[in-house]
């Protein structure tokens, strides 16, 4: 089974810090994407990766930053966090071979105050 | 550019009713399309898909979907639902061709009353 970590759960900030999500996948897999998930918004992309050192800017990207340094790993960068990111956030990734399919992280739910 | 529209927020039904959980969405390319479900306190997994073949997409927990070219939607439906089956479902869309995201509708919070 493909298996997506999120480091964090659930997550408390103040307005101003710096915010590292980070995800993990499993499975060699080379894609791997950022979503934020808002009520009545659905998910909206980030960014995604196309492979290590690769990114490219998703739908929002106004705000954050990523980082591929390893295949395995994928971090979401919130340089100077708001209130308006408060969001639940999740990771997934993608084996190129099979783009349709995309695994998802369990979420990381922020809270900045 | 792609849209995906979900046109219920919020579908409450009860036990072993029936269910349709409709999506509709707008490309001017041919698309895949799937539903996503998320179940309370958890990530997204995928229900089912279409990419191409035969217009009627089933689950494996009884869910089935229709892909309807000329009105350019894919509704979900189940027969008789579950309490198990409380989730919000996510519908969405990906270019065949080119850029390769997924473009995600609002989503739709299925209650199941008893």
């Amino acid at each position: 089974d493909v298996k997506v970590t999120q480091s964090s759960r659930y997550l408390v900030k103040r307005t101003g810090e710096k915010v590292f999500l980070e995800c993990v996948q499993d499975m060699d897999h080379e894609n791997m994407f950022w979503y934020r998930q808002d009520p009545g918004l659905g998910l909206r992309l980030i960014y995604f990766s196309y492979d290590v050192k690769m990114k490219e800017k998703g739908d929002i990207p106004e705000g954050y930053s990523v980082s591929r340094e390893k295949k395995e790993r994928f971090s979401l960068i919130l340089e100077s966090a708001s209130t308006n990111q408060t969001s639940m956030y999740l990771c997934a990734s993608r084996y190129i071979g099979t783009r349709e399919t995309q695994y998802f992280g369990p979420g990381t739910r922020l809270l900045v105050l | 550019a792609q849209s995906v529209t979900q046109l219920d927020s919020q579908v409450p039904v009860f036990e072993e009713a029936p269910v349709e959980l409709r999506c509709n969405y707008s490309s001017s390319v041919s698309v895949y399309l799937f539903w996503y479900v998320q179940y309370p306190n958890q990530g997204l997994q995928l229900l089912l898909k279409y990419l191409s073949g035969s217009t009627l997409v089933k689950s494996i927990n009884g869910f089935e979907a229709e892909f309807n070219k000329s009105q350019t939607s894919f509704h979900l439906r189940k027969p008789s639902v579950h309490i198990s089956d409380t989730a919000e479902y996510f519908c969405a869309v990906m270019r065949i061709q080119g850029a390769q995201k997924l473009v995600f509708g609002q989503g739709t919070r299925l209650t199941i009353n008893p």
